[in-house]
């Protein structure tokens, strides 16, 4: 069965501050991994998607380590407007294309002012 | 960007009636699209993967009967809820995948929300 798990949260965390999450999966046939975000009652969106090397794109950065099957994305400088529900996303097939993907539930962050 | 969208937005429908929802790829070919649905506080689970001119693939523990699904041109898939009862009651989401590029990033619809009474 394919499982992704996450902390459901709520993280409350001050404007300006750090803030990491981790995700674990369950199956180690897995190939593409990404983080999306959903805000409330709205579709999930693409946030980044994650590489072997890590990868970055301005003050988020996405980790992966297949050997313990868990995945990070940490957001630094946080802004209110991060405040929304982050998706571990994963798929069993290189690219994500070919298969549905498997959702965790989700972490849900909130930046206070 | 690549635009995918639903309609309705949200549905309101008498239990034993069916609902069709639609899902559209505007600016580009998906040979391929996702329907999945989303409990409150739950996961995107997916229902099922439409394949343009042929049958759906199904999830285990999908109702292919139920859940009629038919994806006639590659930019249209249509997800029917049939018989609807008030635990079909969720948030139903599509995907699609732009067949033209390399890229397997899948664009996701607005949702449609159903209520069935």
């Amino acid at each position: 069965r394919k499982e992704v798990e996450q902390d459901p949260g709520p993280f409350n965390v001050p404007e300006g501050a750090t803030v990491a999450f981790n995700c674990t999966y369950s199956n180690s046939a897995s190939q593409s991994f990404f983080w999306y975000r959903q805000d409330c009652r709205k579709e999930p969106k693409l946030l980044m998607s994650v590489y072997s090397s890590g990868n970055e794109d301005g003050r988020f950065t996405a980790q992966l380590n297949r050997a313990s099957q868990y995945i990070s994305l940490l957001i630094r400088d946080s802004k209110l407007s991060d405040s929304a529900t982050y998706l571990c996303v994963v798929n069993e097939r290189a690219g994500g294309g070919a298969d549905g993907l498997t959702f965790g539930k989700g972490t849900h962050l909130i930046i206070q002012p | 960007g690549a635009v995918v969208s639903q309609h309705p937005s949200w549905v309101i429908c008498k239990s034993g009636t069916s609902v069709k929802i639609e899902c559209r790829s505007l600016d580009f070919q998906a040979t391929t699209m996702f329907w999945y649905r989303q409990f409150p506080k739950q996961s995107l689970m997916l229902m099922a993967t439409s394949n343009e001119g042929s049958k759906a693939t199904y999830e285990q523990g999908v109702e292919k009967d139920k859940f009629l699904i038919n994806h006639a041109s590659l930019t249209l898939s249509t997800l029917t809820v049939t018989s609807a009862h008030p635990e079909d009651s969720s948030f139903y989401i599509c995907s699609a995948r732009d067949s033209g590029l390399a890229s397997y990033e899948q664009y996701f619809g607005p949702g449609t929300r159903l209520t069935v009474t």
